[in-house]
This record gives C-alpha cells, sequence and structure tokens, in this order.
C-alpha cells in the first residue's frame, strides 16, 4: 500500500527565507506525488505533481520539489519565503482509485 | 482553474437532522470523490465513485451515503446528524485512466452539527 510521512507538522520561516518541507513516500510501485496547499477556510489547490518525467518539478507560485527514488523523498521548496505562502501543505501519493495524503505541514512565515 | 463547487459552504444543524451536500462539476470528469477532514489532520476518502451508478466506500468508514445519477452530481447525504459528523467534507473530481491525473478539489463545506 501507499502511503506518505510528512516530516514537522509546523515549519517556521522569515520572509525571504527558504522553505522545505519535507516528504517521504512508501510505494510497491512507481509513485506519482503530487503536493497540495490548503489556505484557511479553503479547500486543496494543487501546487506541483510526479508522474514518472522529469524528477525535478516546477509548480506554481514558485515552488518545485525533487524526486529522489534512493531517498524515497519528494521534499518541497521554494528559494524565498513570501508571507502569501503560509498555510497548509499536504504532500500526497496516488494510491488504488485514490489520493492518499500526509498529515500536513503548517507553514509559518514571519516579517 | 478547476470548476468544481460545493455547496453549503458552511452548515450548523441540530442532532438528528438529515442533510445533504451538493457537489458538482463541470470538467466532465468520471470520478469523483469525497473527502472527511478534520480540523488541522489529514484528509480521508469516505466515498468515491468511477461513473454514473457507481459508489464505493472509503477508507474511513462513514454513516453517510452517496449517489451519482448524473456524472456532473455527487451528493453526500446524512440522514440522521450527529455531533461526531462535525467536519469539513471535501468532495473532488479527476478524469478517468492514468494514476497521474490531477485530482481537483472543491472549497469544502463545513459542517457543524451541535
Amino acid at each position: 500500500a501507499q502511503s506518505v510521512t510528512q516530516l514537522g507538522s509546523h515549519v517556521s520561516v522569515s520572509e525571504g527565507a527558504l522553505v522545505l518541507l519535507r516528504c517521504n513516500y512508501s510505494s510497491s510501485v512507481p509513485p506519482y506525488l503530487f503536493w497540495y496547499v490548503q489556505y484557511p477556510n479553503q479547500g486543496l489547490q494543487l501546487l506541483l505533481k510526479y508522474t514518472s518525467a522529469a524528477t525535478l518539478v516546477k509548480g506554481i507560485n514558485g515552488f518545485e520539489a525533487e524526486f529522489k527514488k534512493s531517498e524515497t523523498s519528494f521534499h518541497l521548496t521554494k528559494p524565498s519565503a513570501h508571507m502569501s505562502d503560509a498555510a497548509e501543505y499536504f504532500c500526497a501519493v496516488r494510491g488504488f482509485q485514490k489520493l492518499v495524503f500526509g498529515t500536513g505541514t503548517r507553514l509559518l512565515v514571519s516579517p | 482553474e478547476a470548476d468544481i463547487y460545493q455547496t453549503p459552504r458552511y452548515l450548523v444543524i441540530g442532532t438528528g437532522k438529515k442533510i445533504t451536500l451538493e457537489c458538482s462539476q463541470t470538467m466532465g470528469h468520471d470520478k469523483m470523490y469525497w473527502y472527511q477532514q478534520d480540523p488541522g489532520m489529514e484528509l480521508h476518502l469516505i466515498h468515491y465513485s468511477y461513473g454514473v451508478n457507481s459508489t464505493e466506500k472509503g477508507d474511513l468508514s462513514s454513516e453517510s451515503t452517496v449517489s451519482r445519477i448524473r456524472t456532473e452530481h455527487f451528493p453526500l447525504t446524512l440522514e440522521s446528524a450527529r455531533p461526531s459528523h462535525t467536519s469539513q467534507y471535501l468532495c473532488a473530481s479527476s478524469e478517468r485512466g492514468d494514476s497521474g491525473n490531477t485530482i481537483y478539489f472543491g472549497e469544502g463545506s463545513w459542517l457543524t452539527v451541535v
């Protein structure tokens, strides 16, 4: 069965600092991996996805993620945090007929 | 931009009442899903559908029921609401086929049962 683990329920950064949100996956087959963002009282918006093409995936709002099979990781990064990036971020792996989500990481951005 | 709509966005209802959360999508997607999310927690799949007249239960046991009479519509019903049903319910849809297809989410319905 597929699963993902997100390390750190909260990550705090200063505006302009590097954002790194960690996600490790477990999958018995080549995985399809996703990062979603959820702003308060909103649904989920797709940031980016990995579907076995390029290992470095670029998404919206300046985010990117690198698929590393040897480390079973799919960490999300952004070079310079903005106040508007404060939100909950979910890593997910495609399972049978569904997405399997991690527990989420809340990103806090301070001025 | 995903075109998937949920109503109501917020609902406060008394115990024992029947409620239906509406979900519609205009993308012609065959697959639709309902996820449940408690505040600050992960999402759990409670129902999904491959297409018209197809409904399946998800991983998380739920007392809710769903129907899929039309491709674009996937309502969720609670016959008798209880405080334990208080949660956010997220509807989603995707194209059939390749597992790399994006799942698009609605903005969610916040249900509070008092």
